[in-house]
């Protein structure tokens, strides 16, 4: 167990439709990461937020949104669903920025396994 | 966008055996890391390694960073079916101030009893 947990584990949902996922960084952790994992693409970074800013962007479609509350949770909205956004999307959380380098260790979620039908 | 192939996609092999995965890049990386993911489940961090040439052994595992930190090894002694797992890569450059991660789509290993 990481310390990282994600909800829901499974979601199926229409295209179009708007969904949102839900993590919750291990206790202490100030960053939060999220990836999508496709069978054709592998793990791909979404975003990073750090204490509440955003601190990085990788391929997030414009249709994907995130956010970090105060508590530290984090949500990653996706909307006008299309067939290929059906993944994993894992969180990962670690305690600092990533701005300093090497890398930080990430600890990650179970993951949230979407389908679109 | 800087790649980071691994080599190979799929390994199946038996108990006892040894084995070496590749991950291998054009471009200089600051950090590299390797995890092992299990079916179900998200990625594990198994090693950092920062510093061209280090060589890092975790058990049965020894991990090995290019002299131009371009490029890594993992290689595995006398797997275990315990080993079974896909094995990714993680390389991360710096972008805007930050230090993005760049995952390999992984290598698939399968040990049989």
């Amino acid at each position: 167990d990481s310390g990282v947990t994600q909800t829901p584990k499974h979601l199926i949902t229409a295209t179009g439709q708007r969904v949102t996922l839900r993590c919750s960084p291990r206790s202490g952790d100030l960053s939060v990461y999220w990836y999508q994992q496709s069978l054709d693409q592998g793990l791909q970074f979404l975003i990073q937020y750090y204490n509440g800013e955003e601190r990085a962007k990788g391929n997030i479609l414009e249709r994907f949104s995130a956010q970090q509350f105060p508590d530290l949770h984090s949500e990653l909205n996706l909307s006008s669903l299309e067939l290929g956004d059906s993944a994993l999307y894992f969180c990962a959380s670690s305690v600092a920025s990533g701005t300093s380098g090497p890398a930080e260790t990430q600890y990650f979620g179970p993951g949230t396994r979407l389908l679109v039908l | 966008t800087q790649l980071l192939e691994q080599s190979p996609q799929f390994l199946s092999i038996q108990e006892g055996e040894n084995l070496t995965v590749y991950c291998n890049s054009s471009s200089v990386f600051s950090s590299l890391q390797w995890y092992r993911q299990e079916p179900g489940e998200g990625p594990v961090l198994l090693v950092t390694v920062v510093t061209g040439g280090e060589v890092k052994k975790l058990k049965r595992l020894t991990f090995q960073f290019g002299d131009a930190r371009k490029d890594s090894s993992l290689h595995i002694t006398a797997a275990q079916t315990g080993d079974t797992g896909l094995y990714l890569c993680a390389g991360e450059s710096a972008s805007g101030g930050s230090y993005i991660p760049t995952f390999g789509r992984g290598t698939s290993l399968i040990v049989h009893p």
